[in-house]
């Protein structure tokens, strides 16, 4: 059973910094999903990046997923009060059950 | 309009009660999902549908069940609800797009069994 681990699990910091997170597989990624979710919403979609090295941007957000197609991390740079919320990986495991990690809690402090 | 909406958005019962939880879709996906949502343990899978006729059970089915009334709608049950079914509960659709799945979600449900 796959088993996806993200880092840190909360992160409070102040606008205007940057910040990374990470997500680990136990296994390699089918594809690899990033959600936000905010307080009382539904996650929304992000980014999915398929190919091992593959790096994406959005804005301020950038996304990179490993050689190995095991780990990801998004950076965000010059964080923003809006960028607050739940963060979350997943593998779209072939289109069947997809798997979602626990997520990185992120606070951006005015 | 939303593309996925659930109904209703906050629902208390008490234990033993059978409720429904319903979902709709207007973006054309065959595929639809239920997951719950717990802190600390992210979404898990409860059951998924590839089409009306194909229904497969997630990580955590027990105590559940769903219908797939049309492409468009998929419902979850509880037949007889406990307080450790207490939970946020999401639908959500699937299509592929830039390589891999991806998945939308509902506004959420959330449930309060006592």
């Amino acid at each position: 059973t796959q088993l996806l681990e993200q880092s840190p699990q909360f992160l409070s910091i102040q606008e205007g910094e940057n910040l990374t997170v990470y997500c680990n597989s136990s296994s390699v990624f089918s594809s690899l999903q990033w959600y936000r979710q905010e307080p009382g919403e539904g996650p929304v979609l992000l980014v999915t990046v398929v190919t091992g090295g593959e790096v994406k941007k959005l804005k301020r957000l950038t996304f990179q997923f490993g050689d190995a197609r095991k780990d990801s991390s998004l950076h965000i740079t010059a964080a923003q009060p809006g960028d607050t919320g739940l963060y979350l990986c997943a593998d779209d495991n072939y289109g069947q059950n997809f798997v979602f990690g626990p997520g990185t809690r992120l606070s951006v402090l005015p | 309009d939303a593309d996925v909406t659930q109904t209703p958005r906050n629902r208390i019962t008490k234990t033993g009660k059978r409720i429904m939880l319903e979902c709709s879709q207007t973006k054309g996906h065959d595929r639809m999902y239920w997951y719950r949502q717990d802190p600390g343990l992210g979404l898990r899978l409860i059951y998924y549908s590839f089409d009306v006729k194909d229904i497969n059970k997630g990580e955590i089915s027990d105590g559940y069940s769903v219908s797939r009334q049309a492409q468009a709608k998929f419902s979850l049950s509880l037949e007889s609800a406990i307080p450790n079914q207490t939970a946020l509960y999401f639908c959500a659709t699937s299509d592929f797009r830039a390589g891999g799945y991806e998945q939308y979600f509902g506004p959420g449900t959330r449930l309060t069994v006592t």
